[in-house]
């Protein structure tokens, strides 16, 4: 079964300033999705990013982008230009290509943006 | 926001109570899913649906079950309420496209 993997349970930036954050997965599949969300405060559930395995090209969405390398299995997201609104929790996230699967979710990282 | 809705936002039972948290939807999309989420453990998912009346189960689907009778509704059901249920349950639909998943609110439901 495929797992995702989120090591830092906290992190903390200053305003306007970049912050990266960290994302594992294992899975014998080549192809397959990854996606970041974000949960603000509100508790809603909001798509930041989507990558393709398929796709070599980093995903960016204005200030957000990702650093895709799928030899090792890695899937951060990098923050520029923090403001305070991006304060939340990031839930990394996996699905296989085919059928039916689900999400799977990564534990979460909290970020704080420091004023 | 994908067209979800859930129903009830927030509730509070009693223990060994049986209640129903509904699911809609309104852009006609095949899979519908039920999580959960605790702290610690991010979300969870209960039991998933890829169309009417065709269901599986998830991760966590113990003393749960689920219905779709019907495209837009899904139901998750607690047979008998426990103080372990207590959570916060989330339904998403997966969008054709870009086969992204997309949320509801969010139920807070809470069994004293």
């Amino acid at each position: 079964a495929q797992t995702v993997t989120q090591s830092q349970p906290e992190m903390s930036v200053q305003e306007a300033e970049t912050v990266t954050l960290s994302c594992t997965y294992d899975t014998s599949e080549s192809d397959y999705y990854l996606f970041w969300y974000k949960q603000p405060p509100s508790r809603q559930m909001i798509l930041v990013i989507r990558q393709e395995a398929y796709k070599q090209q980093n995903a960016t969405e204005n200030r957000f982008s990702v650093n895709f390398q799928k030899a090792a299995k890695s899937f951060s997201l990098k923050i520029s230009d923090s403001q305070l609104g991006d304060a939340a929790m990031y839930f990394c996230a996996y699905r296989s290509y085919s059928g039916n699967t689900p999400l799977v979710f990564g534990k979460g990282t909290r970020l704080s943006v420091i004023a | 926001d994908a067209g979800i809705t859930q129903s009830p936002r927030h509730k509070v039972t009693e223990t060994g109570t049986p209640v129903t948290l509904r699911c809609h939807q309104t852009e006609n999309h095949r899979y519908m899913y039920w999580y959960r989420q605790d702290p610690g453990h991010g979300l969870r998912l209960i039991h998933y649906s890829y169309g009417v009346k065709d269901t599986d189960k998830g991760e966590v689907s113990d003393g749960y079950s689920v219905s779709r009778s019907k495209t837009e509704d899904f139901l998750l059901t607690l047979e008998s309420a426990t103080s372990s249920q207590t959570s916060v349950y989330f339904c998403a639909i997966r969008a054709r496209i870009q086969e992204t998943q997309y949320f509801g609110p969010g139920t807070r439901l809470l069994v004293l």
